[in-house]
């Protein structure tokens, strides 16, 4: 199964723009590339997900690189509700997802 | 519109007592479920995925267990709990089985399972 890494941390100032980087050099042709987001006590949430195409959604945009080999979630104005841990997540040959320790976004006002 | 159902949200139980935490899902149907745990501090590990009634896969071997019983019904059980057990236990489930593969996860809010 193929493995992600993510900067354990960023942080952004409200209503700019986040760019959160993920390198997952192992993944295979046919994964998707998975975004969720988990804030403090609740379960994760669905952001976004792609094959190779860059995608965008109502929550946010992710831009696949053309070797696949890495990805960028961007929150194009980020508010103080966007502050999570971010998990880039490839699925596995079960179709299950594999999360690493993802980033901690912390916003400012 | 799809919800997911856990309970309870948090449990205190002492060592070597049984567990049994539930899942339901409602307004789909031939979901694939999940049981994913969270230790404090670290990523979220799979413990155990079905991909219809009775059938089960364990990713992890642990003195856990999973049954389901009904299509949107996922149990997770322990006969005797170890401290090691605490966490936080998330259930979810993604799309019917043809386009399971890449359709997204639904996570349910979780329960938080002390052990003492």
């Amino acid at each position: 199964d193929a493995k992600t890494t993510q900067p354990n941390s960023m942080e952004s100032n409200e209503e700019e723009p986040v760019h959160l980087p993920c390198n997952h050099s192992t993944i295979s042709g046919t994964d998707y590339i998975h975004w969720y987001r988990q804030l403090p006590s609740q379960g994760p949430e669905y952001v976004i997900h792609g094959l190779t195409s860059n995608v965008n959604n109502r929550m946010a945009s992710l831009a696949i690189a053309e070797d696949r080999k890495s990805s960028t979630l961007i929150l194009h104005r980020a508010t103080l509700r966007d502050a999570a841990v971010y998990y880039c997540t490839p699925r596995g040959s079960q179709g299950n997802l594999i999360f690493g320790k993802g980033t901690k976004l912390s916003v400012k006002p | 519109s799809q919800t997911i159902h856990q309970w309870p949200a948090t449990l205190v139980q002492p060592v070597g007592s049984p567990l049994s935490l539930e899942c339901t899902v409602e307004g789909t149907s031939n979901p694939n479920l999940y049981w994913y745990r969270q230790a404090a501090g670290r990523g979220l590990q799979l413990l155990f995925y079905s991909v219809g009634i009775g059938q089960i896969s364990s990713e992890v071997p642990q003195n856990l267990s999973a049954s389901r019983p009904q299509d949107r019904q996922f149990i997770l059980s322990s006969k005797k709990l170890l401290l090691s057990d605490s966490g936080f236990y998330l259930c979810a489930w993604s799309g019917v089985r043809k386009s399971s593969y890449n359709s997204p996860l639904h996570f349910g809010n979780g329960t938080r399972l002390t052990v003492t």
